[in-house]
């Protein structure tokens, strides 16, 4: 079955510790997307990739890092310069950047502060 | 900056009622509108989208209604179900970017 894996499914994060989510998709999408869900505050974009070795940031890309070496693959690492990181992440891809398709989500990653 | 706009933020139907969800949008350059279905502990699932060249779209129980000149879109859940109790967002994305924003999100609870 295509889709999206997110892993770990709960993460902990002690103070000053950097903490790196992984995201891999076998729907051989080009895009890939990080977000941030927030109660209340409905989805907000980290960082995007429209195709590899290539990233962009989002509204919110302070105290986050990614990487995209693989077209399958963009983890996403929340360093410790982010200080309020406890929230539900999010991964998506989608077929192309400039083509308008829907998102496919993964099942994402709660982060914790320990 | 908020670009779409949703209301109610909780919703609560009863058993074969019909639930409504709001989203209005600012940006005139818009013209893909998704709505996701989101369960507790998941990730959103596309529902049903619409673009601005029609009015109506329904897919099984799901409907969405669009007016472009007030900028506002809307999902209606006929003979909504307890199954149906979920986050809902809507969504809105231009075609010459794929910059996707969500409405802050609806929780629908359906009582049995």
């Amino acid at each position: 079955d295509g889709g999206i894996t997110q892993s770990p499914k709960y993460l902990f994060r002690k103070e000053g510790q950097n903490v790196t989510l992984s995201c891999e998709q076998n729907l051989n999408h080009d895009a890939m997307y990080w977000y941030r869900q927030d109660p209340g505050q409905g989805l907000r974009l980290i960082y995007y990739s429209q195709i590899v070795n290539d990233f962009q940031k989002g509204d919110i890309a302070e105290g986050y890092s990614v990487s995209r070496e693989k077209k399958e693959s963009f983890p996403l690492t929340v360093t410790s310069a982010q200080k309020n990181p406890t929230a539900f992440y999010l991964c998506a891809s989608s077929i192309a950047w400039t083509v308008n398709q829907p998102q496919h989500f993964g099942d994402g990653t709660r982060l914790s502060i320990l | 900056q908020q670009q779409v706009k949703q209301s109610p933020q909780s919703l609560i139907v009863q058993k074969g009622g019909i639930s409504i969800i709001n989203c209005a949008y600012e940006n005139t350059a818009f013209d893909y509108f998704p709505w996701y279905q989101q369960f507790p502990g998941k990730g959103p699932a596309l529902l049903i989208a619409i673009r601005p060249d029609v009015s109506e779209k329904k897919e099984g129980r799901f409907t969405i209604s669009f007016n472009k000149s007030a900028k506002q879109f809307s999902l209606h859940i006929m003979d909504s179900q307890p199954g149906d109790s979920a986050t809902y967002f809507c969504a809105a994305t231009s075609y010459n970017n794929n910059d996707m924003r969500f409405g802050a999100g609806t929780r629908l609870t359906v009582k049995p």
